[in-house]
């Protein structure tokens, strides 16, 4: 079964404009990543906050963790047509494994 | 290697037919995760490794998947009597230590007739 669920299911924009995706969550956590998928690739680690973290900046990724509510956010500002992909959060429950949701499927436009 | 290598790339598989995949992780990575993505899904979790010791295999889903890491470095996932339910990308992980921050392979599509 899988831990999380990521809203939207499919998000396209025009190249420039950010792009927001939440996650939502089950079970208490360690941390949470953030991955991302291009078509018939394999996943990249691209953040990781931790459970008593609020935000996490890295270029033009955003991250922010509400615990109390067991969601996520992840912001991609300035958006290039090189973001499309499809979008994963990833939880731990305090294990070694990394539970995955069901993803963003995210499309830029030039 | 620099980073995880998975063979073959693809693979079909006649219904009932054994196969095997291999995962080659990245030299020195302890843990090796073994995932399982259906078309449009996330990856759901199948088994992990800390070297040699498989640590959990509570996401294989029947006892036709085997998995094993001898030696614990090249990881080898055996699925026995494939279904077609069995068709899906099985993607293997590595890190240095537990979870943060997996390192991918890109995958082995298997197709079952």
């Amino acid at each position: 079964s899988q831990q999380g669920e990521e809203d939207p299911q499919a998000l396209s924009i025009q190249e420039g404009e950010n792009a927001t995706m939440n996650c939502s969550y089950k079970t208490s956590i360690n941390n949470l990543q953030w991955y991302r998928q291009n078509s018939g690739r394999g996943l990249v680690h691209l953040i990781l906050i931790r459970s008593n973290e609020r935000e996490k900046h890295s270029g033009r990724l955003r991250v922010t963790l509400d615990t109390s509510k067991k969601s996520s956010s992840l912001l991609i500002t300035a958006s290039r047509a090189a973001d499309t992909a499809s979008y994963f959060c990833a939880t731990d429950a305090w294990t070694d494994k990394l539970i995955f949701g069901t993803g963003t499927r995210l499309q830029v436009f030039p | 290697g620099a980073g995880v290598s998975q063979s073959p790339r693809y693979k079909v598989a006649k219904r009932g037919q054994d196969v095997a995949l291999r995962c080659d992780p990245i030299s020195g990575h302890v843990s090796l995760f073994w995932y399982q993505q259906a078309l449009g899904q996330g990856p759901e979790f199948l088994t992990y490794f800390q070297n040699e010791a498989q640590l959990d295999k509570s996401g294989l889903p029947s006892d036709r998947f085997f998995a094993e890491r001898p030696e614990g470095s090249v990881s080898t996932l055996k699925i026995q009597r494939t279904q077609q339910e069995d068709s899906a990308v099985y993607l293997c992980a590595s890190s240095l230590q537990g979870n943060y921050g997996y390192t991918f392979g890109s995958g082995t599509r298997l197709t079952v007739v």
